[in-house]
């Protein structure tokens, strides 16, 4: 069966500091993948998605990036965070074929920048 | 305007009760809608998937689909205090295969 990992769980970061999330898909190949931001009280805003190694789609200009250096693997960055950055990172994947049109949620990262 | 809005609630409902949980959307290119669960600081769990205009029952779960009035609903029986979380709804159009979520509807079932 297929799982995702996505880690660290929870950081508290400063203002100004870079960022490392990190995203990987087991038992699938060549998925597409997604990074989403849940600001508090707020609903999933798409950040990036990725459909193969090294194919980054951007939805909202911002200070942040994404990598997919290998083909289940997908992370998120950014060199200087902002207060504005805070919020709950959902990495997730679809399946291709015939059932490729619903995502699969990792269990998230909750960053706080102070 | 956004393109999937949701009532964000929150709904509080007596155990037992049937629950209905609504989302409308305005983009025509939307072609499968989906409901997902949320614990609280836990990642969304697929609940429901529908493709077509019509009701899909799965245990005490049914989504129903109205594409023609672009209203989608989730209802809930005999709900329980293990319900108790926000539910999303979400539409993807085949262009661009990522999905487009509503703000999530609160949900507490008291005992």
């Amino acid at each position: 069966s297929q799982t995702i990992h996505q880690w660290p769980a929870t950081l508290v970061q400063p203002v100004g500091s870079p960022l490392s999330l990190e995203c990987t898909v087991e038992g699938t190949s060549n998925p597409n993948l997604y990074w989403y931001r849940q600001a508090a009280g707020r609903g999933l805003q798409l950040l990036f998605y990725s459909v193969g190694i090294g194919q980054i789609s951007s939805e909202v200009p911002q200070n942040l990036s994404a990598s997919r250096p290998q083909d289940r693997q997908f992370i998120l960055s950014s060199k200087k965070l902002l207060l504005s950055d805070s919020g709950f990172y959902l990495c997730a994947w679809r399946p291709r074929g015939a059932s490729g049109n619903t995502i699969y949620f990792g269990e998230g990262s909750w960053l706080t920048v102070v | 305007q956004k393109e999937v809005e949701q009532d964000p609630g929150p709904l509080s409902v007596p155990e037992g009760a049937i629950v209905s949980l609504n989302c409308t959307y305005s983009n025509s290119a939307f072609q499968y809608f989906m409901w997902y669960r949320q614990y609280s600081r836990k990642g969304p769990e697929l609940l429901m998937y529908t493709y077509s205009s019509g009701n899909k029952e799965d245990g005490r779960f049914t989504a129903q689909v109205d594409k023609s009035s672009k209203y989608i609903s989730l209802f809930i029986r005999d709900s329980q205090p293990s319900d108790s979380a926000t539910y999303l709804c979400a539409s993807v159009d085949t262009g661009r295969r990522a999905l487009t979520f509503g703000s999530g509807t609160r949900l507490q079932v008291q005992p």
